[in-house]
């Protein structure tokens, strides 16, 4: 199995609402990713989980919450969002945060906020 | 500081013609070098990767990029392009010492292929 699935597909919601995406990888990776990607626009590093733990947090705003239980899923809790965080949220996996690992990435999950 | 261009937003060319996509970057010392593909609406697919020895490095669906190091670039190459091929192309850096350990990715080449 060498795929990575995010669930939901498509979310809207509103600026009040509480949601999660989610993410998981059955390939035994220990490093998981997330990333916000703009409208023709490259993928921003959001965060990097490695071995269950949050090793990189690029200043994103508190609003955007990571979690990861344990080494196959990682979701991204979102609260109070703004019209601004609307974007597609990518999911990765690697088998260790090196840089030199090929990130296997999810379809996304295409986030519109109201 | 740490960059990574691609200096051609949008590229056209006609099925069965050669392709070239630019890459370059810039470091203190080589970084791993990767080509990701992006169909509309989907993930990040890796095409192929460079960290060191032969120069021409072969990927999946018949790309090949070719790293000059005197050039500080990394250019995407296909002989003849499929009209499958549309999509958006991401060049990305990895650093190789032990700091910041994530990729950087460039701006992205948006490929269109006429019939």
């Amino acid at each position: 199995d060498t795929e990575v699935t995010q669930t939901p597909k498509h979310l809207v919601m509103g600026m009040t609402n509480k949601k999660s995406l989610k993410c998981e990888q059955h390939m035994g990776h220990r490093a998981m990713y997330w990333y916000k990607q703009k409208a023709k626009k490259p993928p921003e590093l959001m965060f990097v989980y490695s071995y269950e733990k949050l090793s990189i947090n690029e200043s994103v705003p508190s609003r955007f919450s990571p979690e990861c239980p344990n080494s196959s899923l990682l979701n991204l809790h979102l609260h109070a969002l703004q019209p601004e965080d609307s974007a597609l949220y990518l999911c990765a996996s690697s088998p260790s945060a090196s840089s030199y690992n090929e990130q296997f990435f999810g379809p996304g999950t295409r986030l519109t906020v109201l | 500081a740490q960059s990574v261009t691609q200096p051609d937003i949008h590229i056209t060319v006609s099925e069965g013609a050669s392709l070239e996509l630019r890459c370059n970057y810039s470091y203190g010392a080589t970084p791993y070098l990767f080509w990701y593909v992006q169909s509309p609406g989907q993930g990040l697919q890796l095409l192929l990767k460079y960290f060191s020895g032969d120069t021409l490095v072969q990927g999946i669906k018949g790309f090949e990029a070719e790293f000059k190091r005197s050039q500080s670039s990394f250019n995407l190459r296909k002989p003849s392009v499929h009209w499958s091929d549309a999509a958006e192309y991401f060049c990305a850096v990895g650093p190789r010492d032990t700091g910041r350990r994530a990729l950087t990715f460039g701006s992205g080449t948006r490929l269109q292929v006429q019939p």
